[in-house]
């Protein structure tokens, strides 16, 4: 049962355009969303995190936009740079899991030059 | 900088071998940490909860024999294989929740281990 989903195993943009990478989650308990950036052989990196209290949170060029109703959240990178491509997972926990995490499976996310 | 690191980063070893994995919180403490491992073009699949003091809490289908955890201090997990395989051969990653808020804490994750079983 996969509880966080990420329907999308890659996606290619051109620098300087924006990113969006989907996640869509199952489960209604959880309260707390993470979105990590991952590259070949290293331990993911935390990059942004966003609260089931807000709709949207924004650091940097990364933004966070989070819809409980439809229990989906996004991730949006604007301006894209070619160091931005990796692999990113999106994740989520719950009070009823401590600070477990369940992650996606991953977007591959190619910003060309 | 770093905040969790793991040792060795690479590991090859011969089949029915153990290996052992440190992890470690550099600045801060973590009563608990999490084990990973990811399969090439796969997510992380959580293995089990590494609990400072006590016994690990491990995931469904995840032999506990097999994959032996200490969580000695409030710094240090380790993750031991042990009879390694070559089915065992995979990327293994730690992470530690950093905060007191429970599910709101961020976790870092460590530089992971790839760990090789001829």
């Amino acid at each position: 049962d996969q509880q966080v989903k990420q329907n999308s195993p890659s996606l290619s943009v051109q620098e300087g355009r924006i990113s969006i990478l989907n996640c869509d989650y199952t489960n209604s308990m959880f309260d707390y969303f993470l979105w990590y950036k991952k590259y070949p052989a290293e331990g993911p990196t935390f990059l942004i995190s966003i609260s089931s209290i807000k709709d949207k949170n924004e650091d940097g060029r990364f933004t966070v936009f989070l819809n409980k109703s439809a229990k989906h959240l996004s991730l949006h990178i604007v301006p894209s740079q070619p160091g931005d491509s990796a692999v990113y997972f999106c994740a989520a926990s719950g009070q009823t899991s401590g600070s477990r995490l369940t992650f996606g499976e991953g977007t591959q996310l190619t910003v060309n030059p | 900088g770093a905040v969790v690191s793991q040792h060795p980063s690479r590991v090859i070893c011969k089949s029915g071998t153990s290996v052992k994995i440190e992890c470690r919180s550099l600045d801060f403490q973590a009563t608990t940490m999490f084990w990973y491992r990811q399969f090439p073009k796969q997510s992380l699949m959580l293995m089990a909860t590494s609990n400072e003091g006590s016994k690990a809490t491990y995931e469904q289908g995840v032999e506990k024999d097999k994959f032996l955890i200490n969580h000695a201090s409030l710094t240090l997990s380790t993750l031991t294989v042990t009879s390694a395989h070559p089915e065992d051969s995979s990327f293994y990653i730690c992470s530690a929740p950093r905060g007191f808020s429970g599910s709101t804490d961020t976790q870092y994750f460590g530089p992971g281990t790839r760990l090789t079983v001829l």
